[in-house]
C-alpha cells in the first residue's frame, strides 16, 4: 500500500527539541522530493520544508529557518524534520508530503496522517 | 514570497449548486498551482494540479482553470460529499504557498 506514517510528536516545553519522523511504503522513495506541511489547530496549511531525492536541495519557511533540519534517509525509506528552540507558534499538526511525478510536479499528491506538535510549558 | 490570496473565506450551497472559489497570486506562477480538498479531521487531498489536469480518481464534476496570476476552482454540480475545506498551492517558487482556505458549507 502507497503511504506515509508520520510519527514523532508530542507535548514539549518551550525552548526544547522534537524529532519528527516520516516512513514512506509503496513507491520507490528515493525518486522523489519530499515535504513537510503544518496546520496550527483551526488554521490553514503552511509549508515548512522540503528536500530534494538525493538531499542536494533543501528549503525552509522562514518561520523555521535557522531552527529546523530537513534530512532523509533512502535507505530507510525515511523523512526526518529536526525541531530545535519550539516555540508555542510551532504547534500544529506536522504532514509528510511526496511531490507528485514529472518534471517541476512539486505539487503533494500524497500526504500522511499527520503527528500533532503541542509546545506549551 | 508569493502571496496566494483565496477567495472567498467561506460559502453556503445546496447540492447540485455550481461553486467557484478563486486564487490570486502577487506575481505571475504560470500554471504552478494545485487545488486541495480537506475535511475534518483527514489530511488534505490533491484535486488539481499544473492549473486544470485532474489527479486520478477525482471527479469530473471538479475543474480548474487560470494561469499567470488568476485561478479558478470549480464543482459544476455539488454533492454531499464535497462539502469541506479548499486550498489552493502555488509551486513556481520557494517558499510555497497556500491560500488561506474556503470553506464550503451547506445551506
Amino acid at each position: 500500500e502507497v503511504q506515509l506514517v508520520e510519527s514523532g510528536g508530542g507535548l514539549v516545553q518551550p525552548g526544547r527539541s522534537l524529532r519528527l519522523s516520516c516512513a514512506a511504503s509503496g513507491f520507490t522513495f528515493d525518486d522523489y522530493a519530499m515535504h513537510w506541511v503544518r496546520q496550527a489547530p483551526g488554521k490553514g496549511l503552511e509549508w515548512v520544508s522540503g528536500i530534494s531525492w538525493n538531499s542536494g536541495s533543501i528549503g525552509y519557511a522562514d518561520s523555521v529557518k535557522g531552527r529546523f533540519t530537513i534530512s532523509r534517509d533512502n535507505a530507510k525509506n525515511s523523512l526526518y524534520l529536526q525541531m530545535n528552540s519550539l516555540r508555542a507558534e510551532d504547534t500544529a499538526l506536522y504532514y509528510c508530503a511526496k511531490v507528485g511525478d514529472g518534471y517541476k510536479a512539486w505539487y503533494f499528491d500524497l500526504w500522511g496522517r499527520g503527528t500533532l506538535v503541542t509546545v506549551s510549558s | 514570497a508569493i502571496r496566494i490570496t483565496q477567495s472567498p473565506s467561506s460559502l453556503s450551497a445546496s447540492t447540485g449548486d455550481r461553486v467557484t472559489i478563486t486564487c490570486r497570486a502577487s506575481q505571475g506562477i504560470s500554471s504552478y498551482l494545485a487545488w486541495y480538498q480537506q475535511k475534518p479531521g483527514k489530511a488534505p487531498k490533491l484535486l488539481i494540479y499544473a492549473a486544470s489536469t485532474l489527479q486520478s480518481g477525482v471527479p469530473s464534476r471538479f475543474s480548474g482553470s487560470g494561469s499567470g496570476t488568476d485561478f479558478t476552482l470549480t464543482i459544476s454540480c455539488l454533492q454531499s460529499e464535497d462539502f469541506a475545506t479548499y486550498y489552493c498551492q502555488q509551486y513556481y517558487s520557494y517558499p510555497w504557498t497556500f491560500g488561506q482556505g474556503t470553506k464550503v458549507e451547506i445551506k
